[in-house]
């Protein structure tokens, strides 16, 4: 596809369960970015990966979170035992580099409920 | 103290005016700025990005940059009802991640 894409993009849950979001970015991107925006709220950080890797874990907001990326290209966010104050859009962006922030692309998000 | 500040609004601009949103940032060291433009329900869109002081302009939108101060503002001329959205102002502490940090944003309408 042509943009980033997400899935699922409405997830409701039960407090304490665990949802899995899921993130493409743009072909070729090297860089990807998860961000939080929570009803209101501009966007929150969360975590960038450059490759598979991920040097910058630091807007995690507890353990219960975690992300991964394969092959350079998916990247999947885990929130364990979800509360309700998880409730929110998670978005995904990408882009060429990550020097480059203005080729920085955003998909349309997940937005989760947790009852 | 939050690291990008914008007034939440709303701002409320008639037709054909020019409506002017302002940012402050706290770290001195920031790097690249921007602005982005959401809609309601949807994702943020790039619409302005500002890298030295002084005034960028692309159409009827103007970036202005003041590092100075630690200030960016837009100007959206002859304001149109579809620029009612959310105006989020986004910066970048180094060049290295290119991570966005974002004030809570703006928003604006504009009335016919």
């Amino acid at each position: 596809g042509a943009g980033v894409s997400q899935s699922p993009s409405n997830k409701v849950t039960e407090k304490g369960k665990d949802v899995e979001l899921r993130c493409d970015p743009i072909s070729g991107h090297t860089a990807l970015y998860w961000y939080r925006q929570s009803l209101g709220q501009g966007l929150e950080f969360l975590i960038y990966f450059q490759g598979n890797s991920a040097p910058d874990k630091s807007g995690l907001p507890s353990d219960r979170f975690s992300a991964e990326r394969t092959g350079g290209s998916v990247s999947t966010l885990t929130i364990q035992r979800t509360q309700q104050e998880d409730s929110a859009v998670y978005l995904c962006a990408s882009s060429l580099v990550p020097q480059l922030p203005d080729t920085q692309y955003f998909g349309p998000g997940t937005r989760l409920t947790v009852l | 103290q939050k690291e990008v500040e914008q007034n939440s609004g709303p701002l409320s601009v008639p037709e054909g005016a020019i409506a002017s949103l302002n940012c402050t940032y706290s770290d001195r060291g920031s790097q690249s700025f921007f602005w982005y433009r959401q809609y309601s329900g949807k994702s943020p869109e790039l619409i302005m990005s500002i890298y030295s002081n002084g005034d960028k302009e692309d159409g009827r939108f103007t970036a202005q940059l003041n590092k100075a101060s630690q200030y960016v503002s837009l100007l959206i001329r002859d304001s149109q009802p579809s620029d009612s959205a959310t105006y989020l102002c986004a910066v970048t502490p180094d060049t290295v991640e290119g991570k966005l940090i974002f004030g809570q944003g703006t928003t604006l309408q504009v009335k016919p």
